[in-house]
């Protein structure tokens, strides 16, 4: 079973957030929260992670609920170039990453 | 630069004809992977890793060898490609295993095998 679900695909206008679920409702207490996208046939992208606290890079922010059965990765002011395929990922510490088919964002003009 | 490098990026040949895909990271990473990417079925790993001389199977490793004889090198071999291993190969590298260790991906190889 997957353990993760992610919208199949979502729309953005450009300048706008863009928040981008991931439900990871039987999410253990070591697992962490990962966030990758793939940009049309290049090789992912590290975005982010995180374990309890809401977490926020020069990319993007995660915001991780407070039971952690659920998270949203924030694209502040999504471009064009921002569009890709997203990956949430749940993972234990030493595990291999298992990508799912993720949430293909569309930022439009 | 700090990359993960794979050649050839395309290739095409013919069944049964031994091919290797080259993997090289310039980070001194211990753990490197491989996955292959197909419509519809997403990134699926090959075989992975841990350092020099250690190796595991991934969730397909069927019809693919791997060696790491060198830390910064982690060749993928199709000793008999057959079309069914067309498809889009990503190579990958992290400092470790570790929950906080990102992986940093190759460019991708397209291979077509006909």
């Amino acid at each position: 079973d997957a353990k993760t679900t992610q919208p199949t695909s979502m729309d953005c206008a450009e300048g706008r957030a863009a928040n981008l679920p991931c439900n990871h409702s039987t999410i253990s207490g070591n697992e962490y929260v990962y966030w990758y996208r793939q940009i049309h046939s290049q090789g992912p992208q590290y975005i982010i992670h995180g374990l309890k606290n809401n977490e926020t890079n020069e990319m993007a922010s995660l915001i991780i609920t407070e039971d952690r059965k659920s998270s949203t990765l924030i694209l502040p002011h999504a471009t064009l170039r921002d569009t890709a395929v997203y990956y949430c990922i749940v993972r234990l510490l030493g595990q291999n990453f298992v990508f799912g088919p993720g949430t293909r964002l569309s930022v439009l003009p | 630069e700090a990359q993960v490098t794979q050649n050839p990026r395309y290739l095409i040949t013919v069944t049964g004809k031994k091919l290797t895909v080259t993997c090289s990271q310039n980070m001194n990473h211990e753990y490197m992977s491989w996955y292959r990417q197909d419509p519809g079925l997403g990134l699926r790993q090959i075989y992975y890793s841990m350092n020099v001389e250690v190796t595991d199977k991934g969730d397909v490793p069927e019809g693919y060898k791997v060696s790491r004889k060198e830390k910064r090198n982690f060749p993928l071999i199709l000793e008999s490609p057959s079309p069914n291993q067309t498809s889009l190969y990503f190579c990958a590298s992290s400092l470790g295993q570790g929950a906080t260790y990102e992986q940093y991906f190759g460019p991708g190889t397209r291979l077509t095998v006909t």
